[in-house]
């Protein structure tokens, strides 16, 4: 059974910092990895995707590493902001026995940014 | 392009009474997901459709749960009679990407948030 776990549960930083947002997965028989922003209220945005044959992906000031062989993962956020700050979710695909796939999501961490 | 829609975006009931959820997805998507996503955790599946057939409804407690997709488009999901466990935010997701393809992107709606009282 896919396990996906995420750490830590919530963060706080002032504005301008670094930080890194850990997922860890136990079955690395997977399709890929995204990465996911919930706003309170609204539903999830995708914002990176790795194929599992790939090792990273970037987008603006994000950037998603993905381990297959440790079933690890980072979201890497440059020179934070207060609009960051939502509930990051971390999702593998995993292929069902029926054929068809299934998104496996970990319990996300809440950032929260402060100016 | 428009996006998912879900309705109601609230909905208080009291236990043993029953609700429906509907669910729009983007036009053009052939596959639709239900998602339960209690306070503090991850959405789980619950049911899965391509076009107007279940592929996964493996986590759906179907004793009091069900859901349909007539032709192949918008969606339901009722719950009869509820329970308390039952408060949280049910997700609808689609996408356009047949099984199969790695590069299968979900889009969200909004959710509908359920307390039961």
């Amino acid at each position: 059974k896919q396990e996906v776990t995420q750490i830590p549960a919530a963060l706080s930083v002032p504005e301008g910092e670094n930080l890194v947002l850990n997922c860890s997965f136990t079955d690395s028989a997977i399709y890929n990895l995204q990465w996911f922003r919930q706003d309170p209220g609204k539903g999830l945005t995708s914002l990176l995707l790795i194929q599992s044959s790939q090792r990273e992906q970037t987008s603006g000031r994000l950037n998603a590493s993905l381990d297959k062989s440790s079933g690890r993962s980072t979201l890497y956020i440059a020179a934070s902001q207060p609009g960051d700050s939502a509930t990051y979710l971390c999702a593998v695909m995993r292929r069902m026995n029926t054929g068809f796939q299934k998104l496996v999501f970990g319990t996300g961490t809440r950032l929260l940014v402060s100016p | 392009e428009a996006g998912v829609a879900q309705s109601p975006r609230y909905k208080i009931i009291e236990k043993r009474q029953s609700v429906a959820f509907w669910c729009n997805p983007i036009s053009g998507h052939a596959t639709l997901y239900w998602y339960q996503q209690i306070l503090g955790q991850g959405p789980k599946l619950l049911i899965q459709f391509q076009n107007n057939g279940v592929v996964d409804d493996s986590q759906l407690p179907k004793d009091r749960f069900s859901a349909e997709r007539l032709k192949g488009v918008d969606s339901t999901l009722k719950i009869q009679p509820a329970k308390l466990e039952d408060s949280a935010v049910y997700l609808c997701a689609s996408s356009s990407h047949l099984s199969g393809l790695s590069k299968n992107i979900q889009y969200f709606g909004a959710g509908t948030r359920l307390s039961v009282l």
